[in-house]
């Protein structure tokens, strides 16, 4: 248990669906993070919050929308996705958004597109 | 950008010592981490070192670091079958605001 949770663990979902991706952590962290993890592939940082505001955004298809309503929570909303969009969605919490300081991982959203 | 770089697997036998190897282009000089993901599991700081420092020992845990050549590698002791895990570097950069980098991930495989 890292202190940060993903919900749900697993997600199918069709091209013409809409869902979204929860992510809560509780360890006072100011920066949230979403990250894609694919097979055999680095992991690549999608979205970057600080106290709130996205500081970064990776050239990010717009089927992909990230909200941070608060510092504990960060939604990552799902919409007319590729199959090629299947992966492991991580969510990471830390400190501050600089990398001297540890991330905490939460385990994952495992998306399956169809 | 900032490129990480890692071989995908490594197969080793139960009680064998495990060298997992890391290359990156650029660094900020603070730390330098590897982190542990086991299946079905996000991702967990493992050990990390501060990038004054050639080496760090950890129990069976050995971090060098050869600065001059961009290079980092992880040292499992006495490698055992919980050992078996994808096994990721992680490297702040300069150009970037020092965010992480993650390379591609090591899977380690320990065989009995």
């Amino acid at each position: 248990e890292t202190g940060v949770t993903q919900t749900p663990r697993h997600l199918v979902m069709g091209m013409t669906n809409k869902k979204s991706l929860k992510c809560e952590q509780h360890l006072g962290h100011n920066a949230m993070y979403w990250y894609k993890q694919s097979a055999k592939k680095p992991l690549e940082l999608m979205f970057v919050y600080s106290l709130e505001e996205r500081v970064e955004n990776n050239s990010v298809p717009s089927r992909f929308s990230p909200e941070c309503p608060n510092s504990s929570h960060l939604f990552l909303h799902l919409h007319t996705l590729q199959p090629e969009d299947s992966a492991l969605y991580l969510c990471a919490s830390s400190q501050d958004e600089q990398g001297d300081t540890e991330a905490f991982f939460g385990q994952g959203t495992r998306l399956t597109v169809v | 950008g900032e490129d990480v770089e890692q071989s995908l697997f490594l197969s080793v036998r139960e009680g064998d010592s495990s060298v997992i190897n890391c290359t990156y282009t650029d660094s900020s000089s603070t730390y330098l981490y590897w982190y542990k993901q086991e299946p079905g599991a996000g991702l967990q700081l493992l050990t990390y070192i501060f990038s004054n420092m050639d080496m760090k020992q950890d129990q069976r845990l050995t971090v060098l670091l050869n600065k001059k050549d961009k290079h980092l590698s992880l040292r499992i002791a006495d490698t055992q079958t919980g050992d078996s895990a994808i096994y990721f570097c992680a490297v702040p950069t300069y150009n970037q605001g020092g965010k992480l980098i993650f390379g591609q991930g090591t899977e380690l495989s320990v065989k009995p």
